[in-house]
């Protein structure tokens, strides 16, 4: 099947600083990819929708300017937390949707702990 | 926008029971409702889906049931084991795929 691949797994940075997660669509070419954001014990909460060539789209209450995201290419969408604080602390996980029956692919999910 | 509501929110069986988790969806166009395992700290895992034009889809011990009349779906796993035990994600889309809208969740654990 389709593979969704995100890196990083983990990652801890200082407060203040930016941090990018990628995700990639290893066998599959993803015009539209998804990202979410799951904090322990909830559900996943979707933060924008990543168009490959435009600009995304972000739900109501995310702010594009903390949470950029690049969709440069059919493969590869980047979600850069800028200046990550402490509450930002969370799951981040990344969705593209499969080429043949519509399924949703998830990447691994990357863990940002902002000390 | 779409409101998907699940429950319960935990549930725990016997192993062997069966398990029953519903949710609820408040969009009429939604057609596309997805079920997702995930275990503790790795990506959710589609486990059956079901599309609006057919009313129960089955996988071995997985059943899923629609009814669209009542804006309802729910997830039935038989013969329960230890390994099903996981947080279970319904969802629902008016496109397969697309902006997916997901439930609360439900902790289900199975003791041995």
């Amino acid at each position: 099947g389709a593979v969704v691949s995100q890196h990083p797994s983990w990652v801890i940075c200082k407060s203040g600083t930016s941090v990018k997660i990628e995700c990639r669509s290893l066998d599959f070419q993803a015009t539209t990819m998804f990202w979410y954001r799951q904090f322990p014990k909830q559900s996943l909460m979707l933060m924008a929708t990543s168009n490959e060539g435009s600009k995304a789209t972000y739900e109501q209450g995310v702010e594009k300017d903390k949470f950029l995201i690049n969709h440069a290419s059919l493969t590869l969408s980047t979600l850069t937390v800028t200046s990550a604080h402490p509450e930002d602390s969370s799951f981040y996980i990344c969705s593209a949707m499969g080429p043949n029956t519509g399924e949703l692919f998830f990447g691994e999910g990357s863990r940002l702990t902002v000390l | 926008g779409e409101n998907v509501e699940q429950h319960p929110s935990t549930l725990s069986v016997q192993e062997g029971d069966s398990a029953v988790i519903k949710c609820t969806y408040s969009d009429s166009a939604s057609n596309y409702f997805p079920w997702y395992k995930q275990e503790l700290g790795k990506r959710p895992q589609l486990i059956i889906d079901i599309r609006s034009n057919v009313g129960e889809k089955k996988d071995q011990r997985i059943a899923v049931t629609l009814n669209k009349t009542a804006k309802h779906f729910s997830l039935h796993i038989t013969e329960t084991q230890p390994e099903d035990s996981a947080v279970y994600f319904c969802a629902a889309a008016s496109n397969a795929g697309n902006m997916l809208t997901f439930g609360g969740g439900t902790r289900l654990m199975v003791k041995p």
